[in-house]
Formats: structure tokens, sequence, C-alpha cells
């Protein structure tokens, strides 16, 4: 099974908004709404920002948002912050019950 | 709060065998969820390992599948990784994880703090 194929790095001014794109295909990402993402600042384990394509754990901010379209899902960040610097990864449940990671995206706030 | 607490080998030699212990607190892994293990190479990506359930049940990653070996212990609330004839490329930082994986939801909601093993002679 390959990797989530994700940009290896964005970048957006403080206060702008961008936009992470996760593509799959029918068997993982557009099959059903079993998406996921995570942040991971350096020397730390990966914390959860958005599962079930849209849905964020209590504790994150409304800044982050997710969607689906087809094969694709997208991770949005708005209002920019410093500490927004990190990177991010989705990840995916296929149709044989196996689990699979984007490449990451490596984000840069200037 | 759950948590979770690698502990095994820091060095492992080339075509040995990776032994990882994970031990949860806080949540009884006899519940229910799946437990699992994600690997993470210096300076690269995330990579899932497989998972396994209190019931024993596993689904391990098609690539490490032959060399791949998950068990648990809920008497000790531990679960634990074997991985066979490594490689240099094994090595990285091994994170053990809570998953959530139905046929409507899959993500991680607890992660161990992450464990390095270095493969090296």
């Amino acid at each position: 099974q390959s990797a989530l194929t994700q940009p290896p790095s964005v970048s957006g001014s403080l206060g702008q908004s961008v936009t992470i794109s996760c593509t799959g295909t029918s068997s993982d990402v557009g099959g059903y709404n079993r998406v996921s993402w995570y942040q991971q600042s350096p020397g730390t384990a990966p914390q959860l920002i958005i599962y079930d394509v849209s849905n964020r754990p209590s504790g994150v901010p409304d800044r982050f948002s997710g969607s689906k379209s087809g094969n694709t899902a997208s991770l949005t960040i708005s209002g920019l912050q410093a500490d927004d610097e990190a990177d991010y990864y989705c990840y995916s449940c296929t149709n044989t019950n196996t689990l699979l990671f984007g490449g990451g995206t490596k984000l840069t706030v200037l | 709060q759950v948590q979770l607490q690698e502990s095994g080998p820091g060095l492992v030699k080339p075509s040995d065998t990776l032994s990882l212990t994970c031990a949860v607190s806080g949540y009884s892994i006899s519940i229910s969820n799946w437990w699992g293990w994600i690997r993470q190479p210096p300076g690269k990506g995330l990579e899932w390992i497989g998972y396994i359930n209190y019931s024993g049940n596993t689904y391990y990653n098609p690539s490490l599948k032959s060399r791949v070996t998950m068990s648990v212990d809920t008497s000790k609330n531990q679960f634990f990784l074997n991985l066979s004839s490594v490689t240099a490329v094994d090595t990285g930082v091994y994170y053990c994880a809570r998953t959530h994986c139905s046929s409507i939801r899959c993500y991680i909601d607890y992660w161990g703090q992450g464990t390095l093993v270095t493969v090296s002679s």
C-alpha cells in the first residue's frame, strides 16, 4: 500500500489561511469518512486535530477545519499563528482495515 | 487520563528482533479500541506498523507483515511489538497509540511519548 499524497511543504503569512491536501484512492480516503489529521512539533508525538474528516476534538481551535471531496481530503488552517508551524499528517483507514499515513507536510509561517 | 508508555532496548543489532512494550494506564485495554504501533525514521514521516485488540485480533502493514508480531496481556494492561530481522532502515522513533477504528471512524487519540530504537552493530 502506498502512502497518501501530501505536498511536502506549504507556507503562509501570519493571519492568513493555508490548505493542505491529502490524496488517496477510492479504497481509502474516497471510500469512507475515516480521515483524520495530526499536528507534530519537533521532538514530540503527533496530536489529533481533526477526525472523521471534519470533526475537532475538544480543545482544538476552530481555526482548524477539515473537508473531503472525492479521493482528496483537505485541512485548512485560518488565522495562521506562529505556533501553527509544524508538520501535518493525514491518516485514513482502508477497505482492508489497514491504515495509511500521508507523507507529511511541513507548514512554515512567514 | 489515558497514558501510554513505550519501553524496550534502545539499541538492536542487525538481524535481531526488536521487542517493545507499551504500558497503558488510566484505561483498561480490555474495554475496547485497537492498540497500535507507529514508527518514524529520523527526519522522515510516520509509518503505521499495525494494531491489535484485546482479543488478540491483528492487522499489520502489508509491507511489514512478514516480520511483525503483536500481542497483548490484558492482566498487565500492556501490549507488545516484535519486529524480526531488523536492518538499519528499521531505525527510528517507535510510538504506541490508542486507535478508534470501526466502520464509521478511524483515528488515534492517545499516543505514547515515543522511544528511539537504533539498529546498529
